[in-house]
């Protein structure tokens, strides 16, 4: 059974911290790999992908990717109370078509 | 931008009620899937079509049917509602990156 893995949380930090959420896979042939933020009551909507090792940075939001570890980060910077939701990791293999989601973390940024 | 649009966003069902919902997309994705999501157990994939009248089971298939007549189009079938399918659905379609509609909830009494 291919799995993705993240801590569910909640990770609390304190507004203007950095936030680190982690998340393992164990399908060593995942290619994709996928942020999705969601607020509570709303769906899931895309914040990063990235494919290749190292960071990929966008705005306040770095992913980081370590295929050698099969392991995925999402950092963000300048926390703001806003970013409080629960963050869903997804991989996917070029050879399939689905994308398989973790359970998510959730985090709580304190004003 | 992509839009993905569920026909209903809050349903009452009773059980043994046949129950529809439906999802349209409107970027010619091949690729579209139906997800139940709940609490504690996350996203769980239902269904999912690669092309038109194509479809293959996901991981929690039993209950549920699917039917794509067109490719903008993708239904998912509850022919007899039971209470364990209180949920909520997620449609979504894909081209690289997945986008999902803003969600069915449903209720079955």
């Amino acid at each position: 059974q291919k799995e993705v893995e993240q801590n569910s949380g909640p990770l609390s930090v304190p507004e203007g911290a950095i936030a680190s959420l982690n998340c393992t896979y164990s399908d060593r042939g995942s290619q994709s790999f996928f942020w999705y933020r969601q607020y509570s009551g709303k769906s899931p909507e895309l914040i990063m992908f990235i494919y290749s090792n190292g960071d990929k940075e966008d705005g306040r939001f770095t992913a980081q990717l370590n295929k050698a570890s099969q392991y995925v980060s999402l950092l963000i910077r300048d926390s703001q109370p806003s970013d409080s939701a629960t963050y869903l990791c997804a991989v996917s293999s070029d050879s399939s078509y689905k994308l398989i989601f973790g359970s998510g973390t959730r985090l709580l940024v304190r004003p | 931008d992509v839009k993905v649009t569920q026909s209903s966003r809050y349903l009452v069902k009773r059980t043994g009620e046949k129950v529809f919902l439906e999802c349209v997309q409107d970027m010619d994705h091949e690729n579209m899937f139906w997800y139940r999501q709940d609490p504690g157990l996350g996203l769980r994939l239902i269904y999912f079509s690669y092309d038109v009248k194509m479809k293959e089971k996901g991981d929690i298939p039993e209950g549920y049917s699917v039917s794509r007549e067109k490719k903008e189009r993708f239904s998912l079938i509850l022919e007899s509602a039971s209470t364990n399918q209180t949920s909520m659905y997620l449609c979504a379609s894909r081209r690289g990156e997945l986008f999902f509609g803003e969600g069915s909830r449903l209720t079955v009494l």
